[in-house]
């Protein structure tokens, strides 16, 4: 079966550390995968897009990279503040359906 | 903001009624999703629509329906309500049919 996953429920850090979330999917061919933030109670709001093409992509303090043959995503945010803490969400898109989020990781980080 | 805007931002109905939430995409986009979100199952895909028509289906209940208008803003309309529709009810918009999707603040659904 299809399915997305994100490596943990929870992850807590400290102030300055680098926050390193993971996304794995079996079961599809995505044409690109996308980062999205969610704050308790609100909408998701979109990080970062990465293409099947690509092996990186960085925004200010993110980092995105995409690796087919291990079928992975993964999300570094650098220098992490106290306001980067909330859910991360993994989304992908392959043709013939839509856009398919993964359960999310919670990030923590503590001051 | 996102420019995309839903309502009611909350609804308390009872079980077995029927409820229609509203989406108003923002200005220029030609794609509509929905998206349920409960505690334990995440953001769950219910149906896409791309300028009018319906462009993919997930794991949408036949008590669920949906439509897009012609002046793009969509309605999902829920009836038969159960205990376990209670949920957060998102709908994004995005420019084509693969793009970056933008988020509604949601409607919270309460079935008592």
């Amino acid at each position: 079966s299809q399915k997305i996953e994100q490596n943990s429920e929870a992850l807590n850090i400290q102030e300055g550390k680098t926050a390193t979330l993971t996304c794995n999917y079996t079961n599809y061919s995505p044409a690109y995968l996308q980062w999205y933030r969610q704050d308790p109670g609100r909408g998701p709001v979109f990080l970062l897009l990465i293409r099947e093409n690509e092996k990186e992509k960085r925004k200010e303090r993110l980092k995105v990279t995409f690796d087919t043959t291990l079928k992975q995503s993964l999300f570094h945010i650098t220098a992490s503040q106290p306001a980067d803490s909330a859910t991360y969400l993994c989304a992908l898109y392959q043709a013939g359906t839509a856009l398919i989020f993964g359960k999310g990781t919670t990030l923590s980080v503590s001051s | 903001d996102s420019g995309v805007t839903q309502t009611p931002k909350h609804l308390i109905t009872a079980t077995g009624q029927r409820v229609t939430l509203r989406c108003s995409p923002r200005s220029g986009d030609l794609s509509v999703y929905w998206y349920q979100q409960s505690l334990d199952q995440g953001l769950q895909f219910l149906i896409q629509y791309y300028n009018g028509e319906e462009r993919a289906k997930g794991n949408i209940l036949e008590r669920f329906s949906a439509q897009q208008f012609p002046d793009l803003h969509s309605e999902l309309n829920l009836s038969s309500l159960e205990l376990g529709d209670s949920a957060l009810y998102f709908c994004a918009s995005s420019v084509g049919v693969s793009s970056e999707a933008f988020f509604g603040q949601g409607t919270r659904l309460t079935v008592v």
